[in-house]
């Protein structure tokens, strides 16, 4: 039990809309990041969240973007949908910024999105 | 251009018996190194990392080695269980712990009885 949850647990969109997907960290954990996962392939970075301030992106679309929260909570926004999107969306959570930190991070179980 | 390459999708091994799972990088700049394992239906679960500047962490039945010179790390599982069968991914980080990972495409590890 890692205390990272996600929502919806699966989800079915048309080809143009928009998604919202939501994770909600362990208290504490001020970094979250952003993960996509196409079929046999690994985990893809999308960006990372720290204080609520995008610290870090990887190589996707503007039209992938995010927002963290207080709370500790946190969304992944994709909007114009595209059939390529289709994919498990992950994120992970962790304890801090420090570099020298040896904590880990630690992943919710994904949401399943299917693009039509 | 993959950085993080893990060559063999698939492995078999019988219960009692040693799991080598491999995997090569080639950024030289990562510093941190960690196996996930990852079920069907779930996240991936944290296994074990490596710091660069160690050559071997130990937990348990699971011990990763680090061969910097090589770009090459490799996951041991001894004795290897049923329970073990997954998809093992090593990922590598250039920011410590906390930076952004880079995940091999995994490997399928099948533990038989």
């Amino acid at each position: 039990e890692t205390g990272v949850t996600q929502s919806p647990t699966h989800l079915i969109k048309t080809r143009g809309q928009q998604v919202t997907l939501r994770c909600s960290s362990q208290s504490g954990h001020n970094t979250v990041s952003w993960y996509q996962q196409a079929l046999g392939q690994g985990p893809q970075f999308i960006f990372q969240y720290y204080r609520e301030e995008e610290n870090g992106r990887g190589n996707f679309p503007p039209r992938f973007s995010g927002l963290q929260f207080p709370n500790y909570s946190s969304e992944l926004n994709v909007n114009a949908l595209e059939l390529d999107d289709s994919a498990l969306y992950l994120c992970a959570s962790s304890t801090g910024q420090d570099r020298s930190s040896t904590d880990t991070q630690y992943f919710g179980p994904g949401t399943r999105l299917t693009v039509l | 251009d993959q950085q993080v390459k893990q060559n063999s999708p698939s492995l078999s091994v019988q219960e009692g018996r040693i799991s080598i799972l491999n995997c090569d990088y080639t950024n030289s700049m990562f510093d941190y190194f960690l196996w996930y394992k990852k079920y069907p239906a779930e996240g991936p679960t944290f296994l074990i990392s490596i710091s660069s500047i160690k050559d071997k962490n130990e937990d348990g039945r699971f011990t990763v080695f680090l061969n910097k010179s090589a770009k090459h790390l490799s996951l041991h599982i001894v004795p290897s269980q049923p329970g073990d069968s997954a998809v093992y991914f090593c990922a590598a980080s250039k920011g410590g712990s906390q930076g952004n990972l880079i995940f091999g495409k995994g490997t399928k590890l099948s533990v038989k009885p």
